[in-house]
């Protein structure tokens, strides 16, 4: 299984809103709405912010949200803050029964 | 609140077996609908998902390890466990363990990493 596409980084001011894409096929991203989101700080172990596509966990920011179109997600930071910064990645579960994790987007809060 | 903790070896010689524990406090590990997964990062590098065991013991692996890597359960002891044979220096990461949620297929619970380093 391939990994999922992000771009390697995204920038945003404080205040701004920023979009994360995340590409696979129709085998993972497109076949199910099975779609989640971890932010990562350095040296820390991921946190999962996005499940189903588009839904949060308890505790989550509403900053945070989610969508799908086709066999691409997005994940969109609104209000961004310094504390965003992070690398963030996208994950799907697979026609095989597997996951599949995106190739990471660090994103910089300038 | 569930905890994970991995343990094992921080240095595994090449070509030998990667043997790694997660203890999971907190809660039951043979209660609930989770599947206990186990994730690696290479230093600087993305995720990859290794593979992950159910309660009653079914296996997934990631197609790109399937021949090298085990993983099984052990509920009276509330811990899962990885084994990764005739590793190589590309084996060297941070291997993470982690809860899954069956529905929806999420993790939603991580331990804090081990870093173990390949080496002849």
């Amino acid at each position: 299984q391939s990994a999922l596409t992000q771009p390697a980084s995204v920038s945003g001011s404080p205040g701004q809103s920023i979009t994360i894409s995340c590409a696979g096929t129709s085998s993972d991203v497109g076949g199910f709405n099975y779609v989640s989101w971890y932010q990562q700080d350095p040296g820390k172990a991921p946190k999962l912010i996005i499940y189903d596509v588009s839904n949060r966990p308890s505790g989550i920011s509403t900053r945070f949200s989610g969508s799908k179109s086709g066999n691409s997600a997005s994940l969109t930071i609104s209000g961004l803050l310094p504390e965003d910064e992070a690398d963030y990645y996208c994950s799907s579960y697979t026609s095989s029964s597997t996951y599949v994790f995106g190739t990471g987007t660090k994103v910089n809060v300038l | 609140q569930v905890q994970l903790q991995e343990s094992g070896p921080g240095l595994v010689k090449t070509s030998q077996t990667l043997s790694l524990t997660c203890t999971v406090s907190g809660g039951s590990i043979s209660r609930g609908s989770y599947y206990w997964s186990w994730i690696r990062q290479p230093a600087g590098k993305g995720l990859e998902w290794i593979g992950r065991v159910y309660t009653s013991g079914s296996t997934s692996y990631n197609p790109s390890l399937k021949n090298r890597v085990s993983i099984s359960i052990d509920t009276s002891e509330n811990q899962f466990s990885l084994k990764v044979n005739s590793v190589t220096a590309a084996d060297t990461a941070v291997y993470y363990c982690a809860r899954a949620t069956v529905i929806p297929p999420a993790m939603d619970y991580w331990g804090q990493g081990t870093l173990v380093t390949v080496s002849s």
